[in-house]
């Protein structure tokens, strides 16, 4: 099994471009996750999706729109990026959106110019 | 919602026990507390969650008091792979999902 695999491993844009991360999980969780983390700092969210066909806003969301595709799939998009984007961003996924034990992809590196 | 507060920093030695405490204060009675370890241009990896008094597996012990306000992660015999961040974590129960602090940076020196 992959676990949670994500696409690009790294990305520079220009300021006002769009793009989509993508991610993907082979565990059959329910639930997926998307966060930033900007250097020295620990993650926050941005938005989740506790089963498919639902998304939720999370802490950060300003700036981002998500897409729950289907069960293994949920991707983010930033329609005008914009330097305060550059982070890195992982996705997650779980069992259930309350249940504690979430599993990471290997992250996107998001460098905006 | 139920914040998280912990030592920024810690330093260590090959071989020593660590301890980081973590409080927080405002958890809800159905709150689970989790601990996460990240290592540099890696995602978080999960290490170990508890309700009340003591967990135990093979990476670490995680000890609860009975007011659950505070929680103490306890690594014992610490190795230099052992240098990391490590995330204390409380469930948001507003957002149903969960939020993470800045962590404590875990050296560990030979």
């Amino acid at each position: 099994n992959a676990g949670v695999t994500q696409n690009p491993k790294f990305q520079v844009l220009k300021t006002g471009q769009s793009m989509t991360l993508q991610c993907a999980q082979d565990m059959n969780h329910n639930s997926m996750y998307w966060y930033r983390q900007d250097p020295g700092m620990g993650l926050r969210l941005i938005y989740y999706s506790a089963s498919e066909g639902t998304t939720d806003k999370g802490e950060v969301p300003n700036g981002y729109n998500v897409s729950r595709l289907n069960k293994r799939e949920f991707s983010l998009r930033l329609e005008s990026a914009a330097p305060s984007q550059t982070s890195v961003y992982f996705c997650a996924s779980s069992w259930e959106s309350s249940y504690n034990e979430q599993f990471f992809g290997p992250g996107t590196r998001l460098t905006v110019l | 919602l139920a914040k998280t507060t912990q030592p920024i920093s810690m330093d260590s030695y090959e071989g020593q026990e660590v301890n980081i405490t973590c409080s927080h204060n405002n958890i809800a009675t159905n709150d689970y507390i989790t601990w996460y370890q990240q290592f540099p241009s890696q995602g978080p990896r999960f290490i170990i969650q508890g309700y009340k008094t003591k967990v135990t597996n093979e990476v670490a012990s995680l000890f609860i008091p009975a007011d659950r306000k505070s929680s103490t992660l306890s690594l014992p015999r610490v190795s230099l792979s052992d240098t990391a961040v490590y995330y204390c974590l409380v469930r948001d129960t507003g957002r149903r999902a969960l939020t993470f602090g800045s962590g404590t940076r875990l050296q560990v020196q030979p």
